[in-house]
């Protein structure tokens, strides 16, 4: 297993522009998640698939956030828009098949900032 | 969606003394699991316990459940600079989505 990778690690950018994040689980991993962690605070859950299925998605993402999983593998995020209070760190993780009580496998994160 | 509630919400402690964290919930789990997370970092799983559970053992961590009280409690037994970092529990839900709480931070000085 190569981990969860995310990218960009870091991403700058100016409010009013639109970011995208990406998401590579672990391979075979048939669920993953994505969620937002303001500094101080604990992860807060946005959504998740299941394969290429979203089977559930937060109040806290408003319109301006969608992501998908086309093929069940990679994901993205997607931030249209983006205002300051979007400026947090975005972790991504996933989940093996058959264990999907189980623990999860997290990325080092995508830090937005959002000037 | 519940969230648990970790007390205290920072812990300072000098090398080779033990740190308990707690954590508290107020509805039914599947499980609850505990994470570390180092400064800037992803987080790390530590354990799992399962509501039919009730103590769990992984190197120097032990976690207890108590489901009639909704609580657990992580205790890092003999501590070490490299244990500093923030801790959080994390509860899964009955439908597979894991929800953390706001975390301890534990500094452990040397």
């Amino acid at each position: 297993d190569t981990g969860v990778s995310q990218d960009p690690r870091h991403k700058i950018t100016k409010r009013g522009q639109n970011v995208t994040f990406r998401c590579d689980p672990i391979s075979e991993h048939n669920r993953l998640y994505w969620y937002r962690q303001t500094l101080g605070q604990g992860p807060e859950f946005l959504t998740y698939f299941q394969n290429e299925a979203q089977l559930e998605k937060s109040r806290l993402l408003s319109d301006r956030f969608s992501a998908e999983r086309p093929k069940g593998s990679f994901s993205t995020l997607e931030i249209q828009r983006t205002e300051q209070g979007d400026s947090a760190m975005y972790l991504c993780a996933s989940s093996k098949k058959g264990q999907e009580d189980g623990e999860l496998f997290f990325g080092e994160g995508s830090r937005l900032t959002v000037l | 969606s519940q969230q648990g509630e970790e007390d205290p919400q920072a812990l300072s402690i000098q090398e080779g003394e033990n740190a308990t964290m707690n954590c508290s919930y107020k509805t039914s789990i599947n499980n609850l699991q505990w994470y570390r997370q180092n400064s800037g970092r992803g987080l790390v799983h530590l354990i799992l316990i399962r509501s039919n559970e009730r103590e769990k053992h992984s190197g120097r961590l032990r976690v207890t459940l108590d489901t009639s009280k909704k609580s657990s409690s992580l205790l890092i037994t003999a501590s070490r600079a490299a244990d500093t970092a923030s801790y959080f529990c994390a509860l899964m839900e009955y439908g597979n989505k894991l929800v953390f709480g706001a975390g301890t931070i534990l500094r452990v000085k040397s």
